[in-house]
């Protein structure tokens, strides 16, 4: 099972930012946080992932809250082609292969 | 930017008939993958492969689904005898292998869609 628990779906609307949520308050020392989206038919798309310091990319910002038990998704500037359903995963990394362990995610919905 | 690439897109069997499923990895990545998702249904994982071996499995992949790197390049599943309820999409994805840094992520294919008839 997913150990982590996210919001069925949320609306933003397009240019906001748009802030999802994710609880993993069971998560361990050496489980890394990721975060991908799967857009409707294609396969899910890397989006950023971190241990316990804030990240940034050009897609996205992580914010892990100090306990390291919930963390946030922020996509500054939403738009329409966000519209997607989000994945918050908890990997351990080690030698072995990795799996990642998918849960319903949220259904983001960029409206106009 | 590099990708996974899946082929066929769409593949239709009738039941009972093998099928192959391929993928080509991104070419520095050395851990492989295949998930599925069934319509409406969670991603979910099948086996991940490493140095030749099989490194995981669920319990989903029985006898009669198997994993190869046949040349290298290619990465493939067999389902031996498909059944009706292994229609779904089947995802492949890849990731790099730093010793250093085992944190990176799994880069997916855009799958095949798999119908058995």
């Amino acid at each position: 099972d997913a150990k982590t628990t996210q919001p069925p779906s949320m609306d933003c609307a397009e240019g906001r930012a748009a802030n999802l949520p994710c609880n993993h308050s069971t998560i361990s020392g050496n489980e890394y946080v990721y975060w991908y989206r799967q857009i409707h038919s294609q396969g899910p798309q890397y989006i950023i992932h971190g241990l316990k310091n804030n990240e940034t990319n050009e897609m996205a910002s992580l914010i892990i809250t100090e306990d390291r038990k919930s963390s946030t998704l922020i996509l500054p500037h939403a738009t329409l082609r966000d519209t997607a359903v989000y994945y918050c995963i908890v990997r351990v990394v080690s030698n072995q292969g990795g799996k990642l362990i998918f849960g319903q995610g949220t259904e983001l919905s960029v409206k106009p | 930017e590099p990708e996974v690439t899946q082929t066929p897109s769409h593949q239709v069997t009738q039941m009972g008939q093998e099928v192959i499923l391929r993928c080509v990895p991104i070419s520095n990545h050395l851990y492989f993958y295949w998930y599925r998702q069934i319509l409406g249904q969670k991603v979910e994982f099948l086996v991940s492969f490493y140095n030749n071996e099989i490194s995981e499995k669920s319990e989903i992949f029985d006898d009669q689904f198997s994993v190869e790197r046949p040349d290298g390049s290619n990465f493939t599943l067999k389902i031996r005898s498909t059944k009706l309820e292994d229609s779904a999409m089947y995802f492949c994805a890849s990731r790099e292998d730093r010793a250093r840094n085992r944190n990176q992520p799994q880069h997916f294919g855009d799958g095949t869609r798999l119908s058995i008839l």
